[in-house]
């Protein structure tokens, strides 16, 4: 089992343009979680998926922020424009099922916007 | 709106030595806490929970309701426990977990 895939696992852009990082969960894991860590920080939730809806994007800027999990499978979180605060560790997570305490984690995506 | 504090940023201790990382949390609810660890070049993973009230590894950690603390205990520790540790709370009801900043634990020969 290869555990929560991500990629890339690094990315460095310059500011405005746009971003995207891809995520395939544990199978048959039905959430779907998108974090972003800020240096020295810890993971905060963006987006959290049951399948393919999303049930909890409060934390999710939506103006430059989206995300989709179209067949309730993997998922895209996108940035467009990026600005220079975006740079940070994108995690994603999965877990079976939304009462399934342990959610398994992805290694993230490093990105640095110049 | 809850909170999680982890008041020491970073943690020296020697092989051996006992271990104690910090988590005080705020919520009004019936929470759940979890302690994660991140080892060097590995990706974030559970360690334990309180629900379970295991020992993982030889860590420990005791919800305290009275202080608000969820603190993580090792009697003595190893080098292989050197790591990123987050504390985390779960509010009732809800999937949403709230990290604290962390604590890297460093473990000297």
């Amino acid at each position: 089992e290869a555990g929560v895939v991500q990629s890339p696992r690094y990315k460095i852009i310059e500011k405005k343009q746009p971003v995207a990082f891809w995520c395939n969960p544990i199978s048959g894991h039905n959430t779907l979680y998108w974090y972003r860590q800020n240096l020295g920080q810890g993971p905060e939730l963006l987006i959290r998926y049951e399948n393919e809806e999303a049930v909890d994007d409060s934390q999710l800027p939506k103006d430059r922020f989206s995300a989709e999990r179209l067949k309730g499978v993997d998922s895209t979180l996108k940035i467009q424009p990026a600005e220079l605060g975006d740079s940070a560790v994108y995690l994603c997570a999965s877990s079976l099922d939304p009462g399934q305490e342990t959610q398994y984690f992805g290694p993230g995506t490093r990105l640095l916007v110049l | 709106a809850q909170r999680v504090t982890q008041p020491e940023k970073l943690l020296s201790v020697f092989k051996g030595a006992p271990v104690e990382l910090k988590c005080n949390y705020s919520y009004s609810g019936s929470p759940e806490l979890f302690w994660y660890v991140q080892y060097s070049r590995q990706r974030l993973q559970l360690l334990l929970r309180h629900i379970s009230r295991e020992s993982i590894k030889g860590f420990t950690a005791d919800l305290n309701k009275g202080e608000t603390s969820f603190h993580l205990k090792k009697p003595f520790a190893q080098e292989e426990d050197s790591a990123m540790y987050y504390c985390a709370l779960r509010q009732g009801g809800s999937e949403k977990l709230v990290f604290g900043k962390g604590t890297k634990l460093t473990v000297n020969p």
